[in-house]
């Protein structure tokens, strides 16, 4: 099945700062997703994004499908901005989302 | 619109019982897949059901099982629990499919 690796594993920032997180995938994918945990568990869907470029307020996010990789933008960050931040990606042949391991994100006021 | 609800919230059961989870989609999404996520494996998907049918299944024992009712309400059942099954379950649920998936809050359970 399809392998999915995120880095940085670990982010501190300073409120303010931007910072790129990205997300690596092993094969061709027809879905890819961006989640934010929160501290209490709860997953927020940030982007649904295959390919291409997305925005939405102080994030954005860059899927290149041919090279295999996505990123997300993260600006002006802020406090609650921290939590974790998962890919998880999908093909044809393996028809269930596979998540990473996740980037920790801690913004400190 | 109603965001995804997962009951119960939280558990505690001990070794060889069985445990029932129950998730509520969104209203007119009719997938719904669960995960189960632990420290130590991460996110893994556990099944996907839609219009009452299993779809798609991930790499777990049998004593995982799940079921999807007319209204797409899921239950999931674990039975004869393990201490390695204490995680949080979470439930996703789109409208058609694996597209964008909103989640559940989740149901932590301890075993004991």
């Amino acid at each position: 099945g399809i392998q999915v690796e995120q880095s940085p594993p670990d982010l501190i920032l300073q409120e303010g700062a931007n910072s790129t997180l990205r997300c690596n995938f092993s094969d061709s994918v027809n879905n890819l997703q961006w989640f934010h945990q929160n501290p209490w568990g709860q997953l927020i869907n940030l982007f649904y994004i295959p390919s291409g470029t997305k925005q939405n307020g102080r994030l954005s996010a860059t899927t290149v499908a041919t090279e295999r990789y996505s990123l997300l933008y993260i600006s002006s960050s802020q406090t609650t901005d921290s939590g974790v931040y998962f890919c998880a990606a999908m093909n044809t042949g393996f028809q269930k989302l596979v998540f990473g391991t996740g980037t920790r994100l801690l913004v400190s006021p | 619109k109603a965001g995804v609800t997962q009951t119960p919230r939280y558990l505690i059961k001990t070794r060889g019982q069985q445990v029932t989870l129950s998730c509520s989609p969104i209203s007119g999404h009719r997938s719904v897949s669960w995960y189960q996520q632990t420290p130590g494996q991460g996110l893994q998907f556990l099944f996907e059901y839609f219009s009452e049918t299993q779809r798609n299944k991930g790499n777990f024992p049998g004593r995982f099982s799940g079921r999807q009712f007319s209204n797409s309400r899921s239950e999931m059942n674990v039975s004869t629990l393990e201490l390695g099954d204490s995680a949080l379950y979470l439930c996703a649920t789109s409208s058609q499919g694996l597209e964008t998936q909103y989640f559940g809050p989740g149901t932590r359970l301890l075993v004991l």
